[in-house]
């Protein structure tokens, strides 16, 4: 099985950074995913790492350990819009399903 | 525009009462998969399909059906639906098995 592990909350202020981590063991690894879901909206897409190291993207920055089983979100620049939940999301296999952790819910303030 | 287009965006029914989901994609888009929201469980898999006629079970299949007979549809049904699937659903479909996913506005189910 799996198992991926964000936290629940966090906040930050205004034009600050924050980082948020990601924790995963599976059996077998195929990429991982960062999604950012707004209130009461859909998910949208951020990044994809499937090699170790640093995907940089504007603000938003991704990173990920395979040997550590291990990957962060880093977004620079805070803005109030950026309040919102951040996906972790773990494929294993070719032909597998896509595991999403639970979210950690990112609070910005002025 | 390219969009992943769900039907309703609001539903309330009662147990027992059979209903589909739909889910439509304009991107030609092989992948396509369910998934389901529920506070404090996130986003779960349902079901997902590689391409036409070709579906498999996700995480939590139990009391869900799908078809994929057109590579643009794949609705979501539920025979006979019962209050622990309230849940606010979501279409997600990707070029291909390794892409970004792009998700529909979501399906707002309650089963009374």
């Amino acid at each position: 099985g799996q198992n991926i592990d964000q936290p629940t909350e966090m906040t930050a202020t205004e034009g600050a950074i924050v980082q948020i981590n990601c924790t995963y063991q599976t059996s077998g690894f195929n990429g991982l995913f960062w999604y950012q879901q707004h209130a009461g909206e859909a998910p949208t897409f951020l990044s994809y790492n499937v090699l170790d190291g640093l995907e940089e993207k504007g603000r938003f920055s991704s990173f990920l350990s395979r040997s550590k089983g291990y990957s962060y979100l880093l977004l620079k620049e805070l803005q109030m819009k950026d309040s919102a939940s951040y996906l972790c999301a773990v494929k294993r296999e070719r032909y597998s399903t896509l595991t999403f952790g639970k979210g950690t819910m990112l609070l910005v303030s002025p | 525009e390219a969009q992943v287009t769900q039907n309703p965006r609001y539903l309330i029914t009662v147990t027992g009462k059979k209903l589909t989901v739909t889910c439509s994609q304009n991107m030609n888009h092989e992948y396509m998969s369910w998934y389901r929201q529920d506070p404090g469980l996130g986003l779960r898999q349902i079901y997902y399909s590689m391409n036409v006629e070709v579906t498999d079970k996700g995480d939590v299949p139990e009391g869900y059906k799908v078809s994929r007979k057109e590579k643009r549809n794949f609705p979501l049904i539920l025979e006979s639906p019962s209050p622990n699937q309230t849940s606010l659903y979501f279409c997600a479909s990707s070029a291909t098995y390794n892409s970004p996913l792009h998700f529909g506005n979501g399906t707002r189910l309650t089963v009374t």
